[in-house]
This record gives structure tokens, sequence and C-alpha cells, in this order.
């Protein structure tokens, strides 16, 4: 059980360049997400899912794309990369949030590990 | 859309004391208040949360309360050890989404 795999951990680009960030799941979660950290920011929305097939906006969209083509993967495309996008990008999924369920945690979101890049 | 503000910054703290952290909220609608710590390397990790019904949860060491009428929520750690230094999060949630705040620096010196 492996949770939460992102791919490749580190990345350099050069300004224009294109690249993918492969998020991987192995346990059934409907959501997945991509967050993106940057120094004394937190976390940031990027995009996020809640099935297969559907993507949404979360706070800073802009020069992203994402795609759900199967329930455990979750892809970042950056198709023109900037400086600003200089950043870790984090993935999470999680189960479904169900307010009254009597299973705990069940809005707790799994990160992987973390994609460092740097766009020069 | 939601707001999260989260003091302090940094937090340090001499082993064996207790520390907290506070977070308000703008979105009367969010249900459910995580927090999680982060170290360093290392992708974020829940240590505790709680849901809009509760007004506070323990778990040994830590407990977490939640004023939904002053839209605020703390975290408490009695009892510091030095593998409590990390960086923490809260974050406000709705339907799945969570907002985090900055996070808290902490530091506890042994």
């Amino acid at each position: 059980n492996a949770g939460v795999t992102q791919t490749p951990k580190f990345r350099v680009l050069k300004t224009g360049q294109s690249m993918t960030l492969l998020c991987a799941q192995d346990m059934n979660h409907e959501y997945m997400y991509w967050y993106r950290q940057d120094p004394g920011m937190g976390l940031r929305l990027i995009h996020y899912s809640v099935g297969e097939g559907t993507t949404a906006k979360g706070e800073v969209p802009d020069g992203y794309n994402v795609s759900r083509l199967k329930k455990q993967n979750f892809l970042l495309g950056l198709e023109s990369a900037a400086p600003s996008q200089t950043s870790v990008y984090f993935c999470a999924s999680s189960y479904r949030f169900e307010f009254w369920t009597p299973l705990p945690n069940t809005g707790e979101l799994f990160f992987g590990e973390g994609s460092r890049l740097t766009v020069l | 859309g939601e707001n999260v503000e989260q003091h302090p910054s940094t937090l340090s703290v001499q082993e064996g004391d207790s520390a907290v952290i506070k977070c308000t909220y703008s979105d009367s609608a969010s249900n459910y208040f995580p927090w999680y710590k982060q170290e360093l390397g290392k992708g974020p990790q829940l240590i505790i949360d709680i849901r809009s019904n509760v007004g506070e949860k323990k778990d040994q060491r830590i407990a977490v309360t939640l004023n939904k009428t002053a839209k605020h929520f703390s975290l408490h750690i009695t009892e510091t050890q030095p593998e409590d230094s990390a960086v923490y999060f809260c974050a406000a949630s709705r339907q799945g989404k969570s907002t985090f705040g900055d996070g808290t620096t902490l530091t506890v010196k042994p």
C-alpha cells in the first residue's frame, strides 16, 4: 500500500517549456487535489477532482491544466512554464466527505511527498 | 471564497511547556476543521480534526477547540517534546474542499 505517489520528485524547467506531474493513489479515494506550497503562504489549491472524468478550479488555477482519466491518477500539466510557477507541488486524495458518517477522518487529506519544480 | 488566518507564524517553547496555535475562518458554511503537521521534506499529515457539531476534541497531548460563533479554532499541544517541532497547518473545509492557513513553525527547545 504505497498511499499517494508523485512523480517526478524534482524537475528543472526553462521558461516556456511544458511538463506533466503525475499523481497516483491506491486507496480508492474519490477526491484528488493539487496544491502548491510557497514559503510563508501555506498550501493553495490549484485544481481538484471529485471523481473520474471530473475536474474543477481551485484558488490559483491559471497556467495549469489537469486531467483525471482514471480514478487512481490525477495529472497536473504546465503548458508554458513561468518562473512564478517555481514551487513545491503536493498531490492529495481523500474519501468523499460525509459529515454524518460514524467513521472517523473521512475528510482527511492524504498527501504525497511533494514535487519540487524550478523554472529558470 | 473561504479565508483562513493562522497565528502565530512562528512559536518557540521550552520542552514540557504548552503550545497554542489559533486560526480564524470566514465562511460560516465550513464544517470540518483539520490540523496537519508537516516535517521537513515531507507532505502534511493529519494530527487531529473536528467537525462543526463538536466544540472540543482531545487525543492524548493534542486538543482542538472550535467556537463557531466567533469562527475560530485552536490547537493545543501539552507537554511538548522536541519531536513536536514542525510546521503546523490549520484548514477549514466545506464539501471536501479545504482552505489552509499559512502555517506555524513550532520549535521545541530541549
